[in-house]
């Protein structure tokens, strides 16, 4: 069975400072792996997602994610915050069709 | 596409009533998927169904809860009696299964039990 760890419930950045969201995962077969942000008061918007082929992932708003499966890991990042970046971010994984998610990452940017 | 819609957005019902959240796929997806929002517990998949039949609802928290999908473009998730502590954002998404394209959610509904 899949699932998904996010390390770090709360990640606080400055305005222009580079963005680390972490995520690991544990799977018995290759997953298919996501990143998802969620606005307040809103439903989930896929940023990007791995399926096969190359492990550095281009996602919306300059967000990217690369898979490593030496470090069974997904991290999400993106070279400079924006203040429009502040949301909460959800790493998942598929295993037979079923999408499960981490516990999510409260992204904060300051001034 | 007018994407995943769900409705009502919001819901205010007295505890053991019924309650039932309704969703339409997008078009041409072949799985459709629930989820459940609360702060404790974050985001938890209740039940999912493929070409409308279910396939796991190992994450359905009790009798009182259950989905249908009687044809490929309508979902409903029902609660009855309703409690407190059922009050979370319930979120429906869809998909085509196996293509590796990620699930689309809908914006919601925010059922608040008192």
């Amino acid at each position: 069975a899949q699932s998904v760890t996010q390390l770090g419930s709360h990640v606080s950045v400055s305005e222009g400072a580079l963005v680390l969201l972490r995520c690991n995962y544990s799977s018995s077969v290759p997953p298919y792996l996501f990143w998802y942000v969620q606005y307040p008061n809103q439903g989930l918007q896929l940023l990007l997602k791995y399926t096969t082929g190359a492990t550095l992932v281009k996602g919306i708003n300059g967000f990217e994610a690369e898979f490593k499966k030496s470090e069974t890991s997904f991290h999400l990042t993106k070279p400079s915050a924006h203040m429009s970046d502040a949301a909460e971010y959800f790493c998942g994984g598929t295993s037979y069709g079923k999408l499960t998610f981490g516990q999510g990452t409260i992204l904060t940017v300051h001034p | 596409d007018a994407g995943v819609i769900q409705s009502p957005r919001h819901e205010v019902t007295e505890m053991g009533q019924e309650v039932t959240l309704r969703c339409k796929p997008i078009s041409g997806h072949n799985s459709l998927f629930w989820y459940r929002q609360t702060m404790m517990r974050g985001l938890e998949l209740l039940i999912y169904f493929n070409n409308n039949v279910p396939i796991d609802d190992s994450g359905m928290p009790e009798d009182r809860f259950s989905a249908k999908m009687p044809n490929a473009s309508f979902s409903t998730l029902k609660i009855q009696p309703s409690e407190p502590r059922d009050s979370a954002v319930y979120f429906c998404a869809s998909s085509l299964l196996d293509r590796g394209d990620g699930y689309t959610f809908g914006s919601g509904t925010r059922l608040t039990v008192v």
